[in-house]
């Protein structure tokens, strides 16, 4: 089965440009997760999507944003974008949003100059 | 408010002597508790999920445990291919969907 997959995975942006991220998640699973990694903070928790519908959001501003298609594939939106955005942009899906455990995609690094 | 802390931050080993990483917990109602591996520049490897305490999982060198405030992850005998870091997640009961809280990671060396 083929793991999550994340496009593209680098990428370079200026300042007050917009990027948008792509998600594959696990064939046949229906939850999807963000996460931004940093090496001051760690892995944080952005949102998470479950059959379209966004079901819980971490305290990031509102220039993070994203969605969910019906195949369950995954879009991840960051507006004016700022130098600390810069991170390692990470992905995770699950059977349901319950339980089960999350897979991690390879990530997108994204830096803002 | 969830947290997670793991220790110690680093740890160096040399090859085939065993040890221990802690990661302790607080959270509304542990839903899990996960254990992932990540390699420099790579995402997290999914190792364990244990859901009460008292449970306990292997996998080759390693061996994972849980109490009510905390998990430990046994290394036995480590191979230099065992280095990176070591992530420890919570996810809490309630409308907690699909968010889990990690600790700042262990990060481990294993010299030949």
């Amino acid at each position: 089965k083929a793991g999550v997959t994340q496009t593209p995975r680098y990428l370079i942006k200026t300042r007050g440009q917009q990027v948008t991220l792509s998600c594959s998640p696990i064939s046949g699973h229906r939850s999807v997760s963000w996460y931004q990694q940093t090496p001051g903070q760690g892995l944080q928790f952005l949102f998470e999507y479950f059959s379209e519908t966004q079901r819980n959001k971490g305290n990031f501003p509102g220039r993070f944003s994203g969605r969910q298609f019906s195949n369950s594939r995954s879009e991840m939106n960051v507006s004016t974008l700022e130098l600390g955005d810069s991170a390692l942009y990470l992905c995770a899906s699950s059977a349901s949003s319950g339980r089960d455990t999350q897979y991690f995609g390879p990530g997108t690094r994204l830096t803002v100059l | 408010e969830d947290q997670v802390t793991q220790s110690p931050e680093a740890l160096r080993l040399q090859e085939g002597e065993s040890s221990s990483l802690n990661c302790s917990y607080t959270v509304s109602g542990l839903r899990g508790l996960f254990w992932y591996r990540q390699d420099p520049g790579k995402g997290p490897e999914f190792l364990f999920t244990l859901y009460s305490a008292g449970e306990e999982k292997e996998k080759e060198r390693l061996k994972a445990t849980l109490t009510k405030k905390e998990s430990f992850l046994h290394i036995t005998a480590p191979k230099p291919e065992d280095s990176a870091t070591y992530l420890c997640a919570v996810q809490a009961g309630g409308t907690s969907y699909g968010k889990l809280t990690f600790g700042q990671g262990t990060i481990l060396t294993v010299h030949p």
